[in-house]
């Protein structure tokens, strides 16, 4: 298995501008959790998916930020318009059982 | 947003030493994980416990579920030079009738020197 894929693997782009990441879960996982890592803050869970309905977006910092999950196969979160407060790691995982996998990341730099 | 309580931040230890690192909540989880995460990359699972009480191993490893579901530990034996990295747990828990939930730790960066 390929494992929890990402894209891009780094994002630069200007303040203003719409920001796209993607997410391929692992085929057959029926959770998928959307991350956002800072030194100042940690791991912080945005929003997650069971069986592509969301089901929790608490985490999700303002009506700037979207996520989709059109189909098992793959999700979007969307930041529109993009703040340079907005830099930093964003994580996709997927699970099944309990047991959650991880992506290797896209990371966000907003100037 | 919720995190767990993670001690110690962080530890500078000589190789061969063993370790230890704990989290603790004030919910209780149906889940434990514990993770490793290298510099520029994505979080990898190391263990992951399901029962209150559980004590599971993975080579030098070894995690436990602790019994009242609020709390678990890690503990690392004769660490080596690639035991470096920031070490996370995670639990899942049913909040607020979302179930499943799964919030991380604050972490514990872990130093060793050969």
């Amino acid at each position: 298995d390929a494992g929890v894929i990402q894209s891009p693997r780094h994002e630069v782009t200007e303040m203003g501008q719409e920001v796209t990441l993607r997410c391929k879960p692992i085929s057959g996982h029926d959770y998928l959790f959307w991350y956002r890592q800072t030194m100042m803050r940690g791991l912080e869970l945005l929003i997650y998916f069971n069986n592509n309905v969301p089901i929790d977006d608490s985490g999700m910092p303002e009506d700037r930020f979207s996520a989709k999950m059109p189909n098992a196969s793959f999700s979007t979160l969307k930041i529109q318009p993009s703040e340079p407060r907005d830099s930093a790691v964003y994580f996709c995982a997927s699970s099944l059982t309990g047991r959650a996998f991880f992506g290797q990341g896209t990371r966000l730099t907003v100037v | 947003g919720q995190q767990l309580n993670q001690s110690p931040q962080s530890m500078f230890i000589q190789e061969g030493e063993d370790v230890s690192m704990n989290c603790t909540s004030s919910s209780i989880f149906n889940t434990w994980l514990w993770y490793k995460q290298d510099p520029g990359e994505g979080p990898v699972l190391l263990i992951a416990l399901y029962k209150a009480g559980e004590l599971t191993s993975n080579g030098r490893l070894t995690a436990q579920f602790g019994i009242t579901r609020k709390d678990s530990f890690l503990n690392i034996s004769a660490s080596i030079p690639s035991d470096v990295g920031i070490y996370f747990c995670a639990g899942r828990m049913n909040y607020g009738g979302a179930t499943n939930k799964l919030i991380f730790g604050t972490g514990t960066l872990l130093a060793v020197q050969p």
